[in-house]
């Protein structure tokens, strides 16, 4: 079963810095990662798919990459409706437990 | 526009059942996949599976397996999750979301999410 496996659990960024998510993959996942963004009381947003894809409506700040087992999100120039938990999600490999544990982006 | 509706908050018994409903409008039910994920009080996203419309295939997580039951009702365009035997630990928000991916034999990642609901599992 694949494991994602999200760094740091906690970021504490100031506005207008750059905030960078890591999620590491315990197989490689083909690109087949999504990310999505959680304020807390409001069902998950997805922001990316396919590892660098942003959705529909997403701005050009949140920016995915990655390849193999490592990806990572990053967030420039953070706005204070970006500050919420952030969540990987494989596709890759069914049946699994396909999200990561979550990064909370705190405002420092 | 694509909207996912649930049914209300739940408060159940332990080792009762709890049905939930998500209702879905504003796209062709058969094509897309309805994922169940639930999210414990302060805890991160935990996913319970996932259910075609267009053949009732089925995904279940393996720590649900045998408690759980997804289906779905084409003819109301509605997706139902049963979960069974509840205990204190399955306290937590249900969520039902939308696969992006028209016609995916397997679950993919989700776009359109209901609004959640909240069950308690308390004697």
């Amino acid at each position: 079963e694949i494991v994602l496996t999200q760094s740091p659990a906690t970021l504490s960024v100031s506005p207008g810095d750059r905030a960078t998510l890591s999620c590491r993959a315990s197989q490689s996942l083909s690109s087949s990662l999504a990310w999505y963004q959680q304020i807390p009381g409001q069902p998950p947003r997805l922001l990316i798919y396919s590892a660098s894809t942003r959705a529909t409506g997403v701005p050009a700040r949140f920016t995915g990459s990655g390849s193999g087992t490592e990806y990572t999100l990053t967030i420039s120039s953070l706005q204070s409706e970006d500050f919420a938990v952030y969540y990987c999600q494989q596709y890759n490999k069914w049946p699994s437990t396909p999200f990561g544990q979550g990064t909370r982006l705190e405002i420092k | 526009q694509v909207q996912l509706v649930q049914s209300g908050a739940e408060v159940k018994k332990p080792g009762a059942s709890v049905k939930i409903s998500c209702k879905a409008s504003g796209y062709r039910f058969n094509y897309y996949g309805i994922a169940w994920v639930r999210q414990a009080p302060g805890q991160g996203l935990q996913w319970m599976g996932w259910i075609s419309p267009h053949n009732d295939n089925t995904y279940y997580e393996q720590n649900f397996q045998g408690r759980v039951t997804m289906t779905t009702d084409t003819s109301t365009t509605t997706a139902y999750m049963e979960l069974r035997t509840l205990r204190s630990d399955d306290t937590a928000v249900y969520f039902c979301a939308r696969d992006r991916v028209a016609g995916a034999p397997t679950p993919y990642y989700f776009d359109d999410w209901g609004q959640g609901t909240p069950v308690t599992v308390s004697s």
